[in-house]
């Protein structure tokens, strides 16, 4: 069965200091990562997947196969960008159920 | 387009009691899937459903709990009999047909079993 963990509950980094929220799974095959972030009073919202390799609002993050991790990364943080991040696993392309991990909540200091 | 939406946002229920949870997918989402996050946890899947099909109900609870997505209407999280560990946020996500797409979530229904 897949897992993921996030294993910080709470992060709390300082305006413009770097910042890296860690996420480690585990799955046989070859999943699809995510990244998903709640804003305070807003829904649930995708802000990054492995597959396209982007960078959203400042962050990016690597699928490490070998280490089976998908740690998310800002060089320079914000204190909009305070909110809580979910790391996500899907099984594949065919197949849409979301195994989620706990959560960290990220506080940007001013 | 309004987005996924839930109704109620919060129920309260004695125990014992029915809660029925509603959720309209977006326009042109034919994928349903509902996660239940209880405290200080994570979200965890329960069912994933398409039109007048359920898919995967690995999550669900073997009993009270049910989830329909017919043909017309919202998709219903129905759980029966309700007791005090059923208090939780349920969300629903929608995505369109084809399943890698992004899941977009509503706001979710907090029940309180009193």
């Amino acid at each position: 069965a897949q897992r993921v963990t996030q294993p910080e509950k709470l992060l709390s980094v300082f305006k413009g200091a770097p910042v890296e929220l860690k996420c480690n799974y585990s799955y046989s095959g070859s999943p699809e990562l995510f990244w998903y972030v709640q804003y305070s009073r807003q829904r649930l919202q995708l802000l990054l997947r492995h597959i396209s390799r982007e960078s959203i609002k400042g962050f990016t993050a690597d699928l490490n196969k070998g280490e089976t991790s998908f740690h998310l990364k800002k060089p320079f943080a914000q204190e909009e960008d305070s909110a809580m991040y979910y790391c996500a696993l899907n099984r594949g392309t065919s197949y849409g159920k979301l195994t989620f991990g706990q959560g960290t909540i990220l506080t940007v200091h001013p | 387009n309004a987005g996924v939406m839930q109704n109620p946002r919060h129920l309260v229920r004695r125990r014992g009691q029915e809660a029925r949870l509603r959720c309209s997918p977006m326009k042109g989402h034919s994928h349903v899937y509902w996660y239940r996050q209880l405290p200080e946890e994570g979200l965890k899947f329960m069912v994933y459903l398409q039109k007048e099909n359920i898919i995967d109900e690995s999550g669900m609870p073997k009993e009270r709990f049910s989830a329909e997505f017919p043909k017309e209407g919202p998709s219903i999280l129905r759980i029966q009999q309700v007791v005090r560990g059923d208090s939780a946020a349920y969300f629903c996500a929608s995505s369109p047909p084809r399943t890698s797409d992004e899941q977009f979530f509503g706001p979710g229904t907090r029940l309180t079993v009193l």
